[in-house]
């Protein structure tokens, strides 16, 4: 079975100022997909980032970067400089993929943390 | 290039009704998955489509069904409906092109069972 816990339901922080978002997450898969996903009031899910499991280089994506840590199991996401556009529910993502790292589509949600920017 | 589109935006429904929820994936994407989401959760996977069959299923009773067209469309449809059924009901689709099957979402449907 798979898993994927955000600690933190609900993190408020002033307009640029620097939020780090956090992720855990549970697989027996060897290979696997980890996503970021934003989630504004009009409920549509907004794809962010993605990271397979094979590969731990950090990257950085404008003002998104995320740090994937295997041997903690844990994927984070930090918004550098935050905006007040940026106050959405984010949520952490996990998708199990065969041998041939081909994902199987199907997503385990976190429970999702409420980012809030204040002006 | 349109994305995933879904109908309608809001539904509201009796207990014990059966509602249809219709879900037009992006173009060139062959794969449509169903979550369910809950206020204040994650969504949660129902099931997904993929070459007019079902092909994995999450933990939901038999009383959600679905279909996949030939277009690739998919309606999902929930039976003799629970209070606990209210919720935003959302439409992945994705490529198969893509080994990462990235999950492209459509603004849902809201489900509300009074």
């Amino acid at each position: 079975a798979q898993k994927v816990t955000q600690a933190q339901t609900e993190i408020s922080v002033v307009e640029k100022e620097d939020v780090t978002l956090d992720c855990v997450y549970e697989t027996r898969d060897t290979t696997y997909y980890l996503f970021w996903y934003k989630q504004p009031p009009s409920g549509e899910l907004v794809f962010l980032i993605r990271r397979n499991s094979f590969d731990e280089q950090n990257e950085i994506s404008g003002r998104y970067s995320w740090n994937f840590q295997k041997s903690t199991s844990s994927f984070n996401f930090t918004i550098t400089a935050s905006q007040v556009v940026d106050s959405a529910v984010y949520f952490c993502a996990l998708s199990g993929a065969n041998a041939g790292g081909t994902s199987y589509g199907k997503l385990t949600f976190g429970q999702g943390t409420i980012l809030t920017v204040h002006p | 290039d349109a994305g995933v589109t879904q109908s309608p935006t809001h539904l509201i429904k009796t207990r014990g009704q059966q509602v249809t929820l219709r879900c037009s994936p992006k173009s060139g994407h062959d794969t449509v998955s169903w979550y369910q989401q809950a206020l204040g959760q994650g969504p949660q996977f129902i099931f997904q489509y993929y070459e007019e069959e079902e092909r994995q299923r999450g933990n939901f009773p038999d009383r959600f069904s679905g279909h996949q067209f030939p277009n690739y469309s998919s309606e999902l449809n929930v039976n003799a409906l629970l209070l606990g059924d209210s919720a935003l009901y959302l439409c992945a689709s994705s490529s198969p092109s893509s080994r990462m099957r990235e999950q492209y979402f459509g603004p849902g449907t809201r489900l509300t069972v009074t």
